[in-house]
């Protein structure tokens, strides 16, 4: 099955800085690739996803790239707030119109520094 | 609000005691799926459903679990005979094919079981 690795494990970034979080995943297969937000007692709320026919998406201050050759793909936060912190999970899936389970990173706390 | 929602947010059970979890999809949405998280790691997925039928179960998912959606709507999780190692977040997500494709899965809150 597919295997998800997702470094750091901790990340703390002054306030207004970038913060980079980097995830591989291991089943070629895979063709989608979301990103979410955790906050303390919440569920995991969706941020950004990418497909594999796309390198790279952005929304505001956050994006995501994918390299499919190397089985990478990172999110990027710039001119981080403190309501950035939080843990974020990277999942990976193989979308065949059937069952899309989600299989997660082990997560980044991320802290940002006022 | 018309997101995932879950039902109780928190239950303290004594071991051995069965625990049923309730889940509320987005309205509309076919496809519901439960996942497990414990501390520090990410949710692992438990099963799911498209419409009313159960599709597919994780290695996960032991016997003494029973997952149900009878009417294509909302699913209940049931734990029987629960273990402490039951202790974890339990979500539940949902989601809506779009033009064929389901991509987008949308969490509720959570239930955090604790087994003592």
């Amino acid at each position: 099955g597919e295997n998800v690795e997702q470094h750091p494990s901790t990340l703390s970034v002054q306030e207004g800085d970038s913060a980079v979080i980097k995830c591989t995943y291991s089943d070629s297969a895979s063709n989608y690739f979301p990103w979410y937000k955790q906050e303390l007692g919440k569920g995991p709320q969706l941020i950004i996803d990418i497909r594999s026919n796309v390198g790279e998406k952005k929304d505001q201050r956050i994006a995501v790239t994918l390299n499919k050759t190397a089985k990478h793909f990172s999110l990027h936060i710039t001119e981080t707030q403190p309501e950035d912190s939080a843990v974020y999970f990277c999942a990976a899936v193989i979308s065949n119109f059937g069952n899309e389970k989600l299989t997660f990173g082990t997560g980044t706390r991320l802290t940002i520094i006022p | 609000d018309t997101g995932v929602s879950q039902d109780p947010r928190h239950k303290i059970t004594k071991r051995g005691q069965n625990v049923t979890f309730r889940c509320d999809p987005i309205s509309e949405h076919n496809r519901l799926y439960w996942y497990r998280q414990t501390l520090g790691q990410g949710p692992e997925f438990l099963t799911y459903f498209q419409n009313e039928a159960q599709l597919e179960k994780s290695r996960l998912l032991s016997d003494r679990f029973s997952a149900e959606r009878p009417k294509g709507s909302f699913s209940t999780l049931e734990i029987q005979r629960t273990e402490q190692g039951d202790s974890a977040m339990y979500l539940c997500a949902s989601s809506h094919p779009l033009a064929g494709y389901s991509y987008e899965q949308y969490f509720g809150p959570g239930t955090r079981l604790t087994v003592t």
